[in-house]
């Protein structure tokens, strides 16, 4: 069974301060994939990840994927109110039946406070 | 580009009954994905359809489950006899030839007393 876990659970931070969100797998997917997920609604893919030791930036958030592409990370800079939400990675499978599949880590809410 | 429906956005039943949820994904897109959230966690994956055919259950997906996609296009999950423990998030993602994208519906919030 493949695991994604994701650290921590919970951030309550200050406006202004940066933050990092860890994903860490027991086993490598094709690549790897960020969603932010706000109440009521459906993930939104925010950015995905396929080569080891990646690093994709969108405006203050930047993506990492590790060597050996079984963990990843999120870290935000100065963060606002509007960052607020609940982060998820998630590991996709590309290989026969499975193929998109998403298998995603228990997500971390992140909490900014003005 | 509508985004991906789902319908109802909240169901509230009681326990035993059955309920049947739909998901219209977007146009052109040959990947369907069900997916079930519970709170404070991650969603997990339930079925999945190329065109009409499902080509794969997760072993969450009990004997009262079913879900199909008789056109290729639009997809119903259904739940009989519910139990307290089907409360949940359910989500329908569909994705485009040939990438992973996944884009995702607002989700039927399912509350069964």
């Amino acid at each position: 069974t493949q695991l994604l876990e994701q650290s921590p659970q919970f951030l309550s931070i200050q406006e202004g301060e940066n933050l990092t969100v860890y994903c860490n797998s027991s086993s490598v997917f094709s690549s790897l994939q960020w969603y932010r997920q706000e109440p009521g609604e459906g993930p939104v893919l925010l950015v995905t990840v396929v080569t080891g030791g990646e690093v994709k930036k969108l405006k203050r958030l930047t993506f990492q994927f590790g060597d050996a592409r079984k963990d990843s990370s999120l870290h935000i800079t100065a963060a606002q109110p509007g960052d607020t939400g609940l982060y998820l990675c998630a590991g996709v499978n590309a290989g026969g039946t499975s193929y998109g599949k998403l298998t995603f880590g228990q997500g971390t809410i992140l909490t900014v406070h003005p | 580009d509508t985004g991906v429906s789902q319908d109802p956005r909240h169901k509230i039943t009681k326990r035993g009954q059955n309920v049947t949820f739909r998901c219209d994904p977007i146009s052109e897109h040959n990947r369907l994905y069900w997916y079930r959230q519970t709170l404070g966690q991650g969603p997990e994956f339930l079925t999945y359809f190329q065109n009409e055919a499902q080509l794969e259950k997760s072993r969450l997906l009990s004997d009262r489950f079913s879900a199909e996609r008789p056109k290729g296009s639009f997809s119903t999950l259904e739940i009989q006899r519910t139990e307290q423990g089907d409360s949940a998030m359910y989500l329908c993602a569909s994705s485009p030839p040939p990438g992973y994208e996944q884009y995702f519906g607002p989700g039927t919030r399912l509350t069964v007393t």
